[in-house]
């Protein structure tokens, strides 16, 4: 079946500095990924989609600058947290659309954050 | 607004039993239809999928039924299992490569 992987896992880090999370697709290519943020006991929240070679298109409300996306290939996108402050802790989980297939996102494990 | 609503946040239903989740959305543009499952610090599992031109789609335990005129859909587990208990998602999509808009999640448990 189609995998997505995320690294880290999970990550501390001290509010002020940037921190950057891997999606890849291991065994399918994928032109669109997806990035959510889950907070506790709510619905994954989409942030912005992210399409190889192009501009990542994001959701209302999410801070581009903050919020940096690049998907530089057809396996891998990142997300990178700038300037990270407490209130960025959550759980971030990306998906991705194997191109080859229909409507199905295939999801990462999720990486949970914590500023501290 | 909510376009897809899970309105029943738990479910509890013995082993062996059916189980039922809902889901209702009022998006009318939604085309596609997707239930995913998720533990706990896990990413979500892809279960079933139906699209709108379906009024039923069965997988293994797994059904769903959509119901159009009502913007309804239910996922059927049958027999359920300790195994399946877990935080289910409905998700809806309009048109190819489109994102999807999720619900807010039930939580399914599955008494032995």
């Amino acid at each position: 079946g189609a995998v997505v992987s995320q690294h880290p896992s999970w990550v501390i880090c001290k509010s002020g500095t940037s921190v950057k999370i891997e999606c890849r697709s291991l065994d399918f290519q994928a032109t669109t990924m997806f990035w959510y943020r889950q907070f506790p006991k709510q619905s994954l929240m989409l942030m912005a989609t992210s399409n190889e070679g192009s501009k990542a298109t994001y959701e209302q409300g999410v801070e581009k600058d903050k919020f940096l996306i690049n998907h530089a290939s057809l396996t891998l996108s990142t997300l990178t947290v700038t300037s990270a402050h407490p209130e960025d802790s959550s759980f971030y989980i990306c998906s991705a659309r194997d191109m080859q297939g229909d409507y199905e996102q295939y999801f990462g494990p999720g990486t949970r954050l914590t500023v501290t | 607004d909510q376009q897809v609503k899970q309105n029943s946040p738990s479910l509890s239903v013995q082993e062996g039993r059916i189980s039922i989740l809902n889901c209702d959305y009022t998006n009318s543009m939604f085309d596609y239809f997707l239930w995913y499952k998720k533990y706990p610090a896990e990413g979500p599992t892809f279960l079933i999928s139906i699209s709108s031109i379906k009024d039923k789609n069965e997988d293994g335990r797994f059904t769903v039924f959509l119901n159009k005129s009502a913007k309804h859909l239910s996922l059927h587990i049958v027999p359920s299992q300790p195994g399946d208990s877990a935080v289910y998602f409905c998700a809806a999509s309009t048109g190819a490569n489109s994102k999807l808009t999720f619900g807010k999640g039930i939580t399914l448990s599955v008494r032995p």
